[in-house]
């Protein structure tokens, strides 16, 4: 059974970074691609990039670029997000997901982690 | 890039059918939705992936029958039979373009489905 279980809730001041975690399960880890999606409070999810985690290839928004770090760890099957600078603005739900492809259907988002609350207030 | 739209809100009683639309910008009426369900707590599940031609592909895992959808030029449905409480949540569709190393997703801004 595939799962994506994401770290807890982090509470921030603006200026600090965040790293949250992705651990997968029910599959072979470097099989598929995983993205980072994230949902402001009364809008709808926003892109922020993609790791292919076998060879460790990342790619994000030209928005998220030089302040946003996406790894992976092969040993624990898991990814991380790191974001630094920190804004208020940055205030969101932080998903992680997987994408599966097959040529008769393309690009699919298949499975999604449970969210991790990030709030940045002073 | 396709930008996707959604009416804020839809309502429907319990044991209603109700009809939800995903609407794409002028250009991209052959590209094909998916459907994902939001609800409290949880993460996005994925419906299913629907064209001008219905559905693509398989449904989510545990999405019931009484979920369908269906697509007409610019526009992307997804109907829901027989409404149950459990099916009020956040609906949003989305879409991918590019691919591999360059793969990235686009989203409607959601609809809520109350279930009255």
């Amino acid at each position: 059974q595939v799962q994506l279980v994401q770290s807890g809730a982090e509470v921030k001041k603006p200026g600090a970074s965040v790293k949250i975690s992705c651990k997968t399960f029910g599959y072979k880890f470097t099989d598929n691609y995983l993205f980072w999606v994230r949902q402001a409070p009364g809008q709808g999810p926003e892109w922020m990039g993609l790791i292919n985690p076998d060879a460790g290839v990342t790619t994000s928004v030209a928005k998220f670029q030089g302040r946003v770090t996406m790894t992976r760890d092969t040993s624990t099957n898991t990814i991380f997000m790191e974001m630094r600078s920190l804004r208020p603005e940055d205030t969101a739900v932080y998903y992680c997901g997987r994408v599966t492809f097959d040529f008769s259907s393309g690009y699919i988002f298949d499975y999604w982690g449970q969210g991790t609350l990030v709030t940045v207030s002073a | 890039q396709p930008v996707l739209t959604q009416p804020p809100s839809a309502s429907a009683s319990l044991g209603a059918s109700v009809t939800l639309t995903c609407t794409l910008n002028s250009g991209y009426s052959s590209y094909k939705v998916d459907w994902y369900q939001v609800t409290p707590g949880k993460g996005p599940r994925f419906v299913m992936r629907v064209g001008t031609g219905g559905v693509v592909g398989a449904k989510g895992d545990g999405i019931p029958d009484r979920f369908s959808v269906s697509g007409s030029g610019l526009h992307r449905y997804l109907t829901i039979n027989n409404l149950e409480e459990e099916d009020e949540s956040d609906f949003y569709c989305g879409s991918d373009y590019g691919s591999g190393n360059n793969l990235l997703g686009v989203f409607g801004g959601g609809t809520k489905l109350t279930v009255l």
